[in-house]
């Protein structure tokens, strides 16, 4: 199936710093969607991208859905301890069933206060 | 307040044994979703179903089966041919239109010994 690869894997940062990760893909997608779970939690969506080259904001976060259509970054502005979690970048080919995501691995992010 | 709601949130079983993870939702979304979680990997696609009374295999189905009899509940029974059951398993939902998002719910963990 389908592989996105996500990085970086972990991040450890002190509050205040900027945060960018990003996901890539062999495939060409029609969507990228950014998730964060906290722990012992499901997913929760962040930010969807629908078109190449889109460039979103919620908040502090901005997230980009590249040109070519194979990749996207998420950046954090500003962090804070409650950004702690795992973020996760997912994508649909496309067809009826928008649910059928592909997820890559996650960043695990940890701030320090 | 709609969402999706797993039951029970932690379950411990004995090899061998089958066990059904439960899964409503009350949002009237069309479309249910299992997702398997392991450490360190993203989220793998087990079963879903985009109307009452139809399933469709996802890319981990060995060993699971589901059913679809109502709109609002899509169980997941985790068989005995299972190999690595042990894992956290998230139910998600979402409106079978064109960029709906999935929302998911806050997981069972599920322990075999």
């Amino acid at each position: 199936g389908q592989q996105l690869n996500q990085s970086p894997q972990s991040m450890f940062i002190q509050e205040g710093e900027d945060v960018s990760m990003n996901c890539t893909s062999s495939s060409i997608f029609n969507t990228w969607l950014w998730y964060k779970q906290e722990p012992g939690e499901g997913p929760v969506l962040l930010i969807a991208l629908y078109k190449a080259g889109e460039l979103t904001s919620n908040g502090r976060l901005t997230a980009q859905f590249g040109i070519t259509r194979k990749d996207s970054f998420l950046n954090i502005s500003a962090s804070i301890p409650s950004d702690v979690g795992i973020y996760f970048c997912a994508e649909n080919a496309g067809g009826t069933s928008y649910g059928k995501l592909t997820f890559g691995q996650g960043t695990i992010l940890t701030v320090h206060p | 307040d709609g969402g999706i709601t797993q039951s029970p949130k932690y379950l411990f079983r004995k090899e061998g044994q089958n066990v059904t993870l439960s899964c409503e939702q009350n949002l009237n979304h069309d479309a249910m979703y299992w997702y398997r979680q392991d450490p360190g990997q993203g989220l793998r696609l087990i079963y879903y179903s985009q109307i009452v009374n139809d399933f469709q295999k996802g890319d981990i189905a060995e060993g699971y089966s589901v059913s679809r009899e109502k709109k609002e509940s899509f169980p997941l029974t985790v068989t005995s041919a299972q190999k690595n059951p042990t894992a956290f398993y998230l139910c998600a939902s979402s409106v079978s239109e064109s960029g709906s998002p999935l929302h998911f719910g806050n997981g069972t963990r599920l322990t075999v010994t």
